[in-house]
C-alpha cells in the first residue's frame, strides 16, 4: 500500500488486547492534536481529536491522552480487533488548515 | 455518497512532462487540500484552499500549481515533472467549523511515478 515505509515503527498486539500508540510533537503552540488511521491502499481516516486545553478525550473504543509537559500524545485502543490493523498517524494543527503529520506507527493485530 | 474523488489513481510520467490531478468532493465542504505522502513519512501539505476563490501555499509548494475551480473541485498541476515528485498524492476537504480542529476527509490517493 501507499504507506509502506522501510522504517515505520511497528506495534504487534494480540486480538482482544489493548493497544497504545505513542507520538511526540514539536510545537507547543498547536491548538489541536489529531489521530488518523490509514489502511493499506486508502486515504487517512480521522479517528479523534483533542484540544490543547484538555488532557484526555474518549471516543468509541479509543482514548487520546495529551501530556503537554513532555509534548507527548498517545492513542489507546481497547479490545483491539483485526480491523484495527493499519498505520496510525498523529498530527498537530499549527494554524488554521495547517496540519503537520508524524511519521506513523504500523499496528498489526494477531488473531 | 462518493466523498472525495481523485483522478487518476495511477500515472507514470517522464521527466519534464506535465499533468493535472483532479479532485472533487460532494460534501459541500468549504476547505480543500493537497498533500503528498512519501514512503516512511507522514503527509506533507502542498497547497490548500480555505474557501472558493482562495488558495495558499503549504509546506512543500515548489513545482506545483493549484486551481480551485469551484466549491467542489480543486486541481493540482505539475508543469514540469521531476523524479522527486514521485509520490502518492492525497486530496482532502473539511467542512466549515471543523477545519481548525484538523478533521479532514481524504480521497483514496493518486500514485504518481516520474521516470
Amino acid at each position: 500500500g501507499e504507506n509502506v515505509g522501510l522504517h515505520l515503527p511497528t506495534l504487534s498486539v494480540q486480538e482482544g488486547d489493548n493497544s497504545i500508540i505513542n507520538c511526540a510533537y514539536s510545537n507547543s503552540a498547536s491548538d489541536y492534536f489529531i489521530w488518523y488511521k490509514q489502511e493499506s491502499g486508502k486515504g487517512p481516516q480521522f479517528i479523534i481529536d483533542i484540544r490543547s486545553n484538555m488532557d484526555k478525550r474518549q471516543g468509541q473504543r479509543v482514548t487520546v491522552l495529551l501530556n503537554k509537559t513532555v509534548k507527548h500524545l498517545s492513542l489507546q485502543i481497547a479490545a483491539t480487533q483485526p480491523g484495527d490493523s493499519a498505520v496510525y498517524f498523529c498530527a498537530e494543527n499549527l494554524a488554521y488548515n495547517m496540519l503537520t503529520f508524524g511519521g506513523g506507527t504500523r499496528l498489526m493485530v494477531k488473531p | 455518497n462518493a466523498g472525495v474523488t481523485q483522478t487518476p489513481k495511477f500515472q507514470v510520467l517522464k521527466t519534464g512532462q506535465s499533468m493535472t490531478l483532479q479532485c472533487a468532493q460532494d460534501m459541500n465542504h468549504n476547505s480543500m487540500y493537497w498533500y503528498r505522502q512519501d514512503p516512511g513519512m507522514g503527509l506533507r501539505l502542498i497547497y490548500y484552499s480555505a474557501s472558493e476563490g482562495t488558495t495558499d501555499k503549504g509546506e512543500v509548494p515548489n513545482g506545483y500549481n493549484v486551481s480551485r475551480l469551484n466549491k467542489r473541485e480543486f486541481s493540482l498541476r505539475l508543469e514540469s515533472a521531476a523524479p522527486s515528485q514521485t509520490s502518492v498524492y492525497f486530496c482532502a476537504s473539511s467542512p466549515i467549523g471543523r477545519a481548525n480542529t484538523g478533521e479532514l476527509f481524504f480521497g483514496e490517493g493518486s500514485r504518481l511515478t516520474v521516470l
